[in-house]
């Protein structure tokens, strides 16, 4: 089974500023990697599949890159809206569908 | 708009069965790739179960040989038979629906997801 490893687990900063969130796997996955946005109380929202690819209707200031064991979540800009819980998830060596344990971005 | 609205949870002894319902509106859960992936109180995501268009299905491991998925196509549900249930059954179990864009589906990005639905695995 993958193992995804995300960091840091928590995340402190202003809207505006920029977030990088990582996530390493323990295996290559080559780029078949997710991430999710998910907020207290709701279900979560795809953001980014493929590595790289926004789903639809996500806002451009999300970006991921990466590919291989090493992959990165950008927020460019960050709105009020964007302070959530974040979660990795590959499906390139499954089953299982692993996720990472996720990375709260919080309001500094 | 998409609508999934998952029924059926509430509060099991260890060793019972439940069988939870998701009831989609504005897609075909016969055409969709379809998943149960659930969360434990305050902890992260797991991924259950996916039942493809044509059939297949596959689990994690940990629920295998307890746990069967399947589908209802003229009620257009999904289920999630859950049987000889344990403590570390005990989360929201959501449904989901694979990912698509343009000509292409994928069965395991997530993508449509109904609200929750609790289990709670206790005597």
């Amino acid at each position: 089974e993958i193992v995804l490893t995300q960091s840091p687990a928590t995340l402190s900063l202003s809207p505006g500023e920029r977030a990088t969130l990582s996530c390493r796997a323990s295996q290559s996955v080559s780029s078949y990697l997710a991430w999710y946005q998910q907020k207290p109380g709701q279900a979560p929202r795809l953001l980014i599949y493929d590595a790289s690819n926004r789903a639809t209707g996500i806002p451009a200031r999300f970006s991921g890159s990466g590919s291989g064991t090493d992959f990165t979540l950008t927020i460019s800009s960050l709105e009020p809206e964007d302070f959530a819980v974040y979660y990795c998830q590959q499906r390139s060596n499954w089953p299982p569908v692993t996720f990472g344990q996720g990375t709260r971005l919080e309001i500094k | 708009e998409v609508q999934l609205v998952e029924t059926g949870g509430g509060l099991i002894q260890p060793g019972g069965s439940l069988r939870l319902s998701c009831t989609a509106s504005g897609i075909t859960v016969s055409s969709t790739y379809m998943n149960w992936v659930r969360q434990a109180p305050g902890k992260g995501l797991e991924w259950v179960s996916v039942l493809y268009t044509a059939g297949n299905t596959y689990y994690t491991d940990s629920v295998k040989g307890r746990f069967t998925i399947s589908r209802d196509n003229s009620k257009n549900t999904l289920y999630l038979q859950m049987s000889s249930l344990r403590a570390e059954d005990t989360a929201v179990y959501y449904c989901a629906s694979g990912y698509c864009n343009g000509g292409s589906c994928f069965p395991t990005w997530f993508d449509r997801w109904g609200q929750g639905a609790l289990v709670t695995v206790s005597s």
